[in-house]
């Protein structure tokens, strides 16, 4: 079993819906959690954070985390054709100074007009 | 500012040859980290370098595989008798040492071996 697991989609929705992304986790020691986009050909590109458990919002974008659960989600209200891209999750515990990323396989998303 | 930038973009080579692959970070971020991605996967880390010298290189997949960073700035991996199951995007990203220690990501390198 995968440390972090996430369904790979692919996803379609039209504009305009909300959309709900979410990632499982099976290590108790993680504790920064991250979502990335990541466009085709292109690096990812870190989208939210959250430390430990609890919600935050930027936008239209939400990330929630409960870690009781071991479950971390993202939300996108009113979706645009430019959010067609591939979200990935990762995380990472809060060890000293090693802070490689744990990733998910990313769910491919796309946006219809 | 400039951002983490990689080259090659695009590297196509035969099997059992050597290559490298090179990543200049954001100035002044101390710590680099190397990452493979294969289609349709996350990226899967091999090595982190904080300053000159490798804290964590547990995910290198075997001996061929061999990076380095002598200044604490440009690094560099090396891929010793390529493998086709070598072939993957090669991400690089660094961040600052301080603080939440965001990962910015270069474009990768797409390695390809025949």
């Amino acid at each position: 079993q995968k440390e972090v697991e996430q369904d790979p989609g692919p996803l379609s929705v039209p504009e305009g819906a909300i959309v709900s992304l979410n990632c499982t986790y099976s290590n108790s020691a993680f504790q920064y959690f991250m979502w990335y986009r990541q466009y085709s050909r292109k690096g990812p590109e870190l989208l939210m954070y959250t430390y430990s458990s609890g919600n935050k919002e930027d936008g239209r974008f939400t990330a929630q985390v409960d870690k009781s659960s071991k479950y971390i989600s993202l939300f996108i209200r009113d979706s645009q054709p430019s959010d067609s891209a591939t979200y990935l999750c990762a995380m990472r515990a809060d060890a000293g100074n090693n802070r490689k990323l744990i990733w998910g396989l990313g769910t491919s998303l796309a946006v219809n007009p | 500012g400039a951002g983490v930038s990689q080259t090659p973009s695009n590297k196509v080579t035969e099997k059992g040859k050597y290559v490298e692959l090179r990543c200049d970070p954001i100035s002044g971020h101390t710590a680099l980290y190397w990452y493979r991605q294969s289609l349709g996967q996350g990226p899967e880390f091999l090595i982190y370098f904080q300053g000159t010298g490798a804290a964590d290189d547990s995910g290198l997949p075997n001996d061929r595989f061999f990076a380095v960073r002598p200044e604490g700035s440009v690094s560099t991996l090396k891929i010793q008798r390529t493998e086709r199951g070598d072939s993957a995007v090669y991400l690089c990203a660094s961040s600052r040492t301080s603080g939440y220690n965001e990962q910015f990501f270069g474009p990768g390198t797409r390695l390809t071996v025949l």
